[in-house]
């Protein structure tokens, strides 16, 4: 079956430490994105990837870093630079950015700095 | 400032009645609108979409509406059941941008 995978389910991290969130999609789908959600607010773009080799920042990616060596993955790296990193991470993939397709959520990570 | 809103946090329905749930923007280029479902420590499944051509799409319980002149959108689950119990997130993108902007949600319960 088709599908995004996100791993681990539930991070716990040390303050001061980077840590990497994986997120790996069978879809063959071009765009990718991370978004992170806090309590009582929607969900907030962190990057996104249109294409192998580049991306772009969205409105919350200080603190952030992403790549996109491959197709398929698009780990997202939380620095010690996050202010306040402990929150919901959520991965996305669509055919395309922009348009009208669905895109696909994974099951999230649920980062706590400790 | 938040493009989406949702101002309804919270809702709850008799099982077998109508669920409304509410969603305003103001962005006029927003041509595509998702709405997703979310349970607790999961992801986001997506329920039901609609564009801008249209105003209105069915998908068995679920129709979504959409009135640009309002810059509304709005989902109806008919009849509710227990387990659409979750938070209902709606989100709209332009066919020029490259996300999607989400609104606060609204956490629907369904009482047996």
């Amino acid at each position: 079956d088709g599908g995004i995978t996100q791993s681990p389910k539930y991070l716990f991290r040390k303050e001061g430490q980077n840590v990497t969130l994986s997120c790996e999609q069978n879809l063959n789908h071009d765009a990718m994105y991370w978004y992170r959600q806090d309590p009582g607010q929607g969900l907030r773009l962190i990057y996104y990837s249109q294409i192998v080799n580049d991306f772009q920042k969205g409105d919350i990616a200080e603190g952030y870093s992403v790549s996109r060596e491959k197709k398929e993955s698009f780990p997202l790296t939380v620095t010690s630079a996050q202010k306040n990193p402990t929150a919901f991470y959520l991965c996305a993939s669509d055919r395309t950015a922009g348009g009208n397709t669905e895109a696909f959520f994974g099951q999230g990570t649920r980062l706590t700095v400790v | 400032d938040q493009q989406v809103k949702q101002n309804s946090p919270s809702l709850s329905v008799q099982e077998g009645r109508i669920s409304i749930l509410n969603c305003d923007y103001t962005n006029s280029m927003f041509d595509y609108f998702l709405w997703y479902k979310k349970y607790p420590a999961e992801g986001p499944t997506f329920l039901i979409s609609i564009s801008s051509i249209k105003d209105k799409n069915e998908d068995g319980r679920f129709t979504v509406f959409l009135n640009k002149s309002a810059k509304h959108l709005s989902l109806h689950i008919v009849p509710s059941q227990p387990g659409d119990s979750a938070v209902y997130f709606c989100a709209a993108r332009a066919n020029t941008g490259n996300q999607f902007y989400f609104g606060t949600g609204t956490s629907l319960t369904v009482i047996p």
